[in-house]
């Protein structure tokens, strides 16, 4: 077990503001990732980590940053939030075996 | 071409059947891929890894065309809780980092 662990589980917000979720690893991981899974579209890499305040973007970057003091914690902020950004947003660690995925957020933007 | 794709189905099949699905891939210079399985309202899980000209776990054979770029995956004897989607993993062609198909439905059937 990875130990990833995201938080929150469910969020409901309004359009127009900031939203941060939190993405927690136990065992000390140097790549992270955050991804949106919608319907039609699988899972898309939002952006990703390499290390402590090591970060890039992925192919749905525009209206979310990301930060990452600790090798621990991947935090994912959406900058102010739009319904376009109503998903699941999944946390994700690699391995040699692939990726372990966190239990994923379930935002809706009203 | 999409880096990968795969067939939605739906696939529903009774219990005992064997099913089969593919993933096509547009890099050819992919090494390694993945079968993930997803559950509704969950977070994807790794179910197979094919490193060459494939791999077998009990009920579940995933096998690797490099000449077709395609990988399949073949599911036999179907129990009820094989019901889920089937997501196709290929590596993208630089960094730490995969390319997830849209996910292939499967319905096993009393």
């Amino acid at each position: 077990d990875a130990g990833i662990t995201q938080s929150p589980r469910h969020k409901v917000t309004e359009t127009g503001t900031p939203v941060t979720l939190r993405c927690h690893q136990t065992e000390n991981h140097r790549y992270m990732y955050w991804y949106r899974q919608d319907p039609g579209h699988g899972l898309r890499l939002i952006h990703y980590s390499y290390g402590v305040k090591d970060t890039d973007k992925g192919e749905v970057s525009d209206g979310y940053s990301v930060s990452r003091s600790k090798t621990e914690d991947f935090l994912l902020t959406l900058e102010s939030a739009t319904s376009s950004q109503t998903s699941v947003y999944f946390c994700a660690i690699s391995e040699s075996s692939g990726y372990t995925f966190g239990s994923g957020t379930r935002l809706t933007v009203v | 071409r999409k880096e990968v794709e795969q067939d939605p189905g739906p696939f529903n099949v009774p219990e005992g059947a064997t099913v089969a699905f593919n993933c096509t891939y547009s890099n050819s210079a992919s090494q390694s891929f993945f079968w993930y399985r997803q559950d509704c309202r969950k977070e994807p899980k790794l179910l197979m890894s094919v490193y060459s000209s494939g791999n077998e776990d009990g009920r579940f054979t995933a096998q690797l065309n490099r000449a077709s770029q395609y990988i399949s995956l073949l599911i036999r004897d179907s129990k009820l809780s094989d019901s889920a989607t089937y997501l196709c993993v290929v590596p993208r062609p630089t960094g730490n980092q995969f390319y997830f198909g849209t996910g292939t439905s499967l319905t096993v059937i009393p």
